[in-house]
């Protein structure tokens, strides 16, 4: 069992739906990443966050860290927010990332 | 501030021959990583380095693979023979020890294809 699972792996929306994707962890952290990858890009990071919930724009991120769980949200999407979502912890004992292996979403007009 | 810069961006070669990726991290930060892509699944660190010293290699398949970061600053990963298995996105982040939770900034990463 991976220590990060996302789900779902793919997801397909109607530009101006609102996208929920989820991400469950089983080891103890210090933070929780959400990166987003564009097909033949880099990874960008969205959100660091250890507690509660933070907001960019159109994109959301909650952390439960009693249940290990984290979801991004996106409101009113885009065609433009199709990109591959990536999960990624800092666990407490290692100074490393451990990914989960994201969510692939596309967005049609 | 310039970001995580990595090249080539893509590189197609035939099995059996060698290739090399080159990454600048951001200025000032120490702690460099390289990391393979697989299709569909998550990166997977490679090595890291704090300043020059690898200080974590053990996913790095030592018999093809090699690492070098001399002054702490541009690193350089080899393979030598690319195998078939190897085709993936290769990618670099660095961090800085200042920065709290162990925040990383990725590079592009390069696109490699064994033929």
């Amino acid at each position: 069992k991976n220590e990060v699972e996302q789900s779902p792996q793919n997801l397909t929306a109607q530009e101006g739906e609102f996208i929920t994707i989820n991400c469950s962890y089983s080891v103890g952290i210090s933070a929780l990443h959400w990166l987003q990858q564009h097909p033949g890009g880099g990874i960008v990071s969205l959100f660091m966050l250890s507690s509660g919930k933070k907001k960019h724009g159109r994109l959301i991120a909650t952390i439960n860290i009693q249940e290990k769980h984290s979801s991004l949200h996106i409101t009113a999407s885009h065609p433009r927010d199709s990109a591959v979502y990536i999960c990624a912890v800092s666990p407490q004992v290692a100074d490393k990332l451990i990914f989960g292996t994201g969510t692939r979403l596309q967005v049609f007009p | 501030e310039a970001g995580v810069v990595q090249s080539p961006r893509y590189k197609i070669i035939e099995k059996k021959q060698p290739v090399a990726f080159w990454c600048n991290p951001i200025s000032g930060h120490n702690t460099l990583y390289w990391y393979r892509q697989n299709l569909g699944q998550g990166p997977e660190l490679l090595i890291r380095y704090e300043n020059e010293e690898a200080v974590d290699d053990s996913q790095l398949p030592k018999d093809r693979f090699s690492a070098e970061r001399l002054k702490g600053v541009d690193s350089t990963l080899k393979i030598q023979p690319a195998e078939l298995g190897d085709s993936a996105v290769y990618l670099c982040a660095s961090s800085s020890k200042r920065i709290f939770y162990n925040e990383q900034f990725f590079g592009p990463g390069t696109r490699l294809t064994v033929l």
